[in-house]
């Protein structure tokens, strides 16, 4: 079972609609959350770090977390085409300290004009 | 502020051959890791630096190996070159732990 789990896509949307990303993990000690985007050729790039259940919002994206479903999601907000990339989901679970992100395998996102 | 480095952009090694990639983490981090990016198979973790210490480890085997230097620069070691470590590496750097990690712009490895 993949621990960190995304719609692979691609999600279609058209400029200026709502783009909802999803995104389900598998361990209850999680503690931290990123959504990364990556265009093709090209590094992640983090996007929005979540800590608390409850919404976060910066500029056009709102990321949500609900720790009780184990689920993160990453809303924006007037797609616009230069939003078109994939859109990784991380994780870090680690127990004994530091940082060890698993990331799920993206979300491929077109908006269209 | 400069962002994390990491040298070089493009390597090309023959099988059985190690090479060394470097890291310089964004002024101030202290926290350095290292990814794999394969189509196949995604991001996957390596291992984590802290204050030079190894503080987390993937499940890759004992080819893979890494170190951090006082000033927080790390490198990340293959050795003994298999066609299946050709890849994307690349490296993040974090003030600590749970803290946002920033990513450089990789180094694509390719074994032929």
């Amino acid at each position: 079972q993949k621990e960190v789990e995304q719609n692979s896509g691609p999600l279609s949307v058209p400029e200026g609609a709502i783009a909802s990303l999803n995104c389900t993990y598998s361990d209850r000690v999680s503690q931290s959350f990123f959504w990364y985007r990556q265009y093709s050729g090209k590094s992640p790039e983090l996007i929005m770090s979540i800590y608390s259940n409850g919404d976060k919002e910066d500029g056009r994206f709102t990321a949500q977390l609900n720790k009780a479903s184990q689920y993160v999601s990453l809303l924006i907000r007037d797609s616009q085409p230069s939003d078109s990339a994939t859109y990784l989901c991380a994780v870090n679970a680690v127990t004994g300290g530091g940082n060890k992100l698993t990331f799920g395998t993206g979300t491929q996102l077109k908006v269209e004009l | 502020k400069a962002g994390v480095t990491q040298t070089p952009r493009y390597l090309i090694k023959t099988r059985g051959q190690q090479v060394t990639l470097s890291c310089s983490p964004i002024s101030g981090h202290r926290s350095v890791s290292w990814y794999q990016q394969t189509p196949g198979q995604g991001l996957q973790f390596l291992f984590e630096y802290f204050s030079e210490t190894q503080r987390n480890k993937g499940n890759f085997p004992g080819r893979f190996s890494g170190r951090q230097f006082s000033n927080s620069r790390s490198e990340m070691n293959v050795s003994t070159l298999e066609l299946g470590d050709s890849a994307l590496y690349l490296c993040a750097s974090g003030w600590d732990q749970d803290s946002p990690l920033h990513f450089g712009n990789g180094t694509r490895l390719t074994v032929t």
